[in-house]
C-alpha cells in the first residue's frame, strides 16, 4: 500500500543552522506530496505541496523538490527560526484519490 | 479562509460514555475526515465522507462511528469510550474538485478518558 516515511525525531538545531528532514514514499500511483506543519497546541497547517515529479514547492524559506527517481520529498531551510520549532508532516496524495497518507511526524525544536 | 471548527478543544470523559465529536466546516466542501493523532504514530485516519450521508472506514474504525446529515458537519461518536482512546483527534476537510489543494484541518480535540 501507499506509505510515507519520515526521518527520526526529535531534531533539535540552533538558531540559524541548516535544517533538512527526510522523507520517502511508497505509491503506486502517481502521487501529489505535501509537508504539513502543526505548532504548538494547534492542528496542521499546509506548508507547500509539489504535484508533479521535479516540482519544487516552497513557502516560509521552506522548500522540497519531488523526486521521482528517488521517491523523496525531503524538507529543507538554509536557516531557521526559533519559531519554526513545530511538529512537521510529510504527506501523499495520489491523483483522483481524496484520503492524504502521512508520515509519523518530526518533532523540530530551535534553541536561540 | 476556509475554517474548520471543532466544539471542544480538551474533554475528559469517564469509561464507558458515549462521546460526540463536532465538525463543522465553512467552505462547501465536499470531504471530510477524521483523524486521530498519538505520539510515534502520526496521524491514523478513522473514518471519512465524501457526501452527506456517505461514510466509509479508514485505518482504525473500530470502537467509532461517524454521521454526516449535513454536508458541513461530521461527527465522531466512540460508542463506549474507553482508555486507549485517548488521543488528540483532528477533524479535516476537502474540495472533491482536486485532492491537490491538500487538506484543511481543526485545531484538534484532545480527548482524556478515565
Amino acid at each position: 500500500g501507499d506509505s510515507v516515511t519520515q526521518m527520526e525525531g526529535p531534531v533539535t538545531l540552533s538558531e540559524e543552522a541548516f535544517l533538512t528532514i527526510n522523507c520517502t514514499y511508497t505509491a503506486t500511483g502517481y502521487p501529489s506530496l505535501f509537508w504539513y506543519v502543526q505548532y504548538p497546541g494547534e492542528g496542521l497547517q499546509l506548508l507547500l505541496k509539489a504535484t508533479k515529479a521535479d516540482d519544487k514547492g516552497s513557502n516560509k524559506g521552506f522548500e522540497a523538490t519531488y523526486r521521482k527517481e528517488t521517491t523523496s520529498f525531503h524538507l529543507e531551510k538554509g536557516s531557521v527560526q526559533v519559531s519554526d520549532s513545530a511538529v512537521y508532516f510529510c504527506a501523499l496524495t495520489i491523483q483522483g484519490a481524496q484520503k492524504l497518507v502521512f508520515g509519523q511526524g518530526t518533532r523540530l525544536t530551535i534553541n536561540p | 479562509d476556509v475554517k474548520v471548527t471543532q466544539s471542544s478543544r480538551y474533554l475528559v470523559k469517564r469509561t464507558g460514555e458515549k462521546v460526540f465529536l463536532e465538525c463543522v466546516q465553512d467552505m462547501d466542501h465536499e470531504n471530510m475526515f477524521w483523524y486521530r493523532q498519538d505520539p510515534g504514530l502520526g496521524l491514523r485516519l478513522i473514518y471519512f465522507s465524501y457526501d452527506v450521508k456517505m461514510k466509509e472506514k479508514g485505518d482504525i474504525p473500530e470502537g467509532y462511528s461517524v454521521s454526516r446529515e449535513k454536508k458541513e458537519r461530521f461527527s465522531l461518536i466512540l460508542e463506549s469510550a474507553s482508555t486507549n482512546q485517548t488521543s488528540m483527534y483532528l477533524c479535516a476537510s476537502s474540495s472533491g474538485q482536486d485532492s491537490n489543494y491538500g487538506y484543511t484541518f481543526g485545531s484538534g480535540t484532545r480527548l482524556t478518558v478515565v
